[in-house]
């Protein structure tokens, strides 16, 4: 079994400032993981996945994550937002045949 | 290259009424899945076909809902007698190959589905 828990529903920054989004997760198995952004009433887009290669996975629109086995974490950052940052960001564990979703969390980017 | 492709992007419908959701997959794929998605929540799979076969329906309701993959045309995704409670954007995702670590899956753009 495996479960995905986002630790934020909502996030808020200023446009310039870094963005950090909390995941952490439970699997039976290796896990592969990915986070994927969901902008309104448009389709998910994936940002990045893990592979059990490199810990540290750099993304599309300069995100980046670090996957932590001891602590059992994939926390999504970058650097400096952008207003078209704003989105529903999705931690997701992958293995066998499905993906797991976890609740979203909603970034906000204030001007 | 077209991505994954649904139809219809928003569905109205009465309970009591059918709703049928289609999905072409991307071009070379012959996995898709179907994820349902309630307001202010993450998606939920339902089931995993490749062609002409259910490989797992393990998060579909076991009552109206069904689901094809024919061998050709697109995959379907019905529901019988609407509930107000089935109001929900379905995704469709699929992949070039059987879901294992590392796979990615490439979603629609979702079918937004209002019971009135």
């Amino acid at each position: 079994a495996q479960s995905v828990t986002q630790l934020d529903s909502h996030v808020s920054v200023s446009e310039g400032t870094p963005v950090l989004l909390r995941c952490n997760y439970s699997s039976s198995y290796s896990p592969s993981l990915f986070w994927y952004v969901q902008h309104p009433n448009k389709g998910l887009q994936l940002l990045l996945k893990y592979t059990s290669a490199a810990t540290l996975v750099k993304g599309i629109n300069g995100f980046e994550a670090e996957f932590k086995k001891s602590e059992t974490s994939f926390h999504l950052t970058k650097p400096s937002a952008h207003m078209s940052d704003a989105a529903e960001y999705f931690c997701v564990v992958g293995a066998g045949n499905m993906l797991t979703f976890g609740g979203g969390t909603r970034l906000m980017v204030k001007p | 290259n077209a991505g994954v492709m649904q139809n219809p992007r928003h569905l109205v419908r009465r309970r009591g009424q059918e709703a049928r959701l289609r999905c072409s997959p991307m071009k070379g794929h012959s996995h898709v899945y179907w994820y349902r998605q309630l307001p202010e929540e993450g998606l939920k799979f339902m089931v995993y076909l490749q062609k002409e076969n259910i490989i797992d329906e393990s998060g579909m309701p076991k009552e109206r809902f069904s689901a094809e993959f024919p061998k050709e045309g697109p995959s379907i995704l019905r529901i019988q007698q609407v509930v107000r409670g089935d109001s929900a954007a379905y995704f469709c995702a699929s992949s070039h190959q059987r879901r294992l670590a590392g796979v990615e899956q490439f979603f629609g753009p979702g079918t937004r589905l209002t019971v009135l």
